[in-house]
């Protein structure tokens, strides 16, 4: 079974600087898709960004980007220019593409912003 | 759009008691989620269907749990009879097609007593 983990419990960064999420996931798959969802205090589960797996160029949104290193199964979240609203927990998830859709996640990183 | 829209937001219930968790998904949608999570086991897929048609099960605890779709714009959870550890937040999900990313409802906070 497909496996993801986020080996960061808790991570800090200050305002306005950045930070780096990191997650590794476990497949045999060649094709598969890749998201970070962020879940604040207010419980929605709120899609930062995906990736496919046949794309090399790694995805951005804005302050978001990601290191997607295929064969070292790593896809770890850059936040540029921490905002307090940057605040909440990250999921890291794996969507297989023969899996129907389903996501796997990985345990979360809760990212506190200090002013 | 308004997005998923579940309810209730939070349900507090006996042990023993049926409870029904319900879920409107994004119109045009093909597929729905249900995820459980827990700050045990994490966000976990219960059941989801395509099209109406529950696709995958596995994820569900035990018989107590059922999930239905009767139409493409409601599904619920029910959970019968209810126990303490099934206290969680309940997600429901839904995507417009395969291989695509899930939009989430705000969830349902369970607790049993």
């Amino acid at each position: 079974a497909q496996t993801v983990t986020q080996s960061q419990p808790e991570m800090s960064v200050q305002e306005a600087e950045t930070v780096t999420l990191s997650c590794t996931y476990d497949t045999s798959e060649s094709d598969y898709y890749l998201f970070w969802y962020k879940q604040p205090p207010s419980r929605q589960m709120i899609l930062v960004i995906r990736q496919e797996a046949y794309k090399q160029q790694n995805a951005t949104e804005n302050r978001f980007s990601v290191n997607f290193q295929k064969a070292a199964k790593s896809f770890s979240l850059k936040i540029s220019d921490s905002q307090l609203g940057d605040a909440a927990m990250y999921f890291c998830a794996y969507l297989e593409e023969t899996s129907g859709s389903r996501l796997t996640f990985g345990e979360g990183t809760q990212l506190t912003v200090n002013p | 759009d308004a997005g998923v829209i579940q309810s209730p937001r939070h349900e507090v219930t006996e042990m023993g008691q049926e409870v029904t968790l319900r879920c409107k998904p994004i119109s045009g949608h093909d597929y729905l989620f249900w995820y459980r999570q827990t700050m045990m086991r994490g966000l976990e897929l219960l059941i989801y269907f395509n099209n109406n048609v529950p696709i995958d099960d596995s994820g569900m605890p035990e018989d107590r749990f059922s999930a239905k779709m009767p139409n493409a714009s409601f599904s619920t959870l029910k959970i019968q009879p209810s126990e303490p550890r099934d206290s969680a937040v309940y997600f429901c999900a839904s995507s417009p097609w395969m291989n695509t990313e899930a939009f989430f409802g705000q969830g349902t906070r369970l607790t049993v007593v």
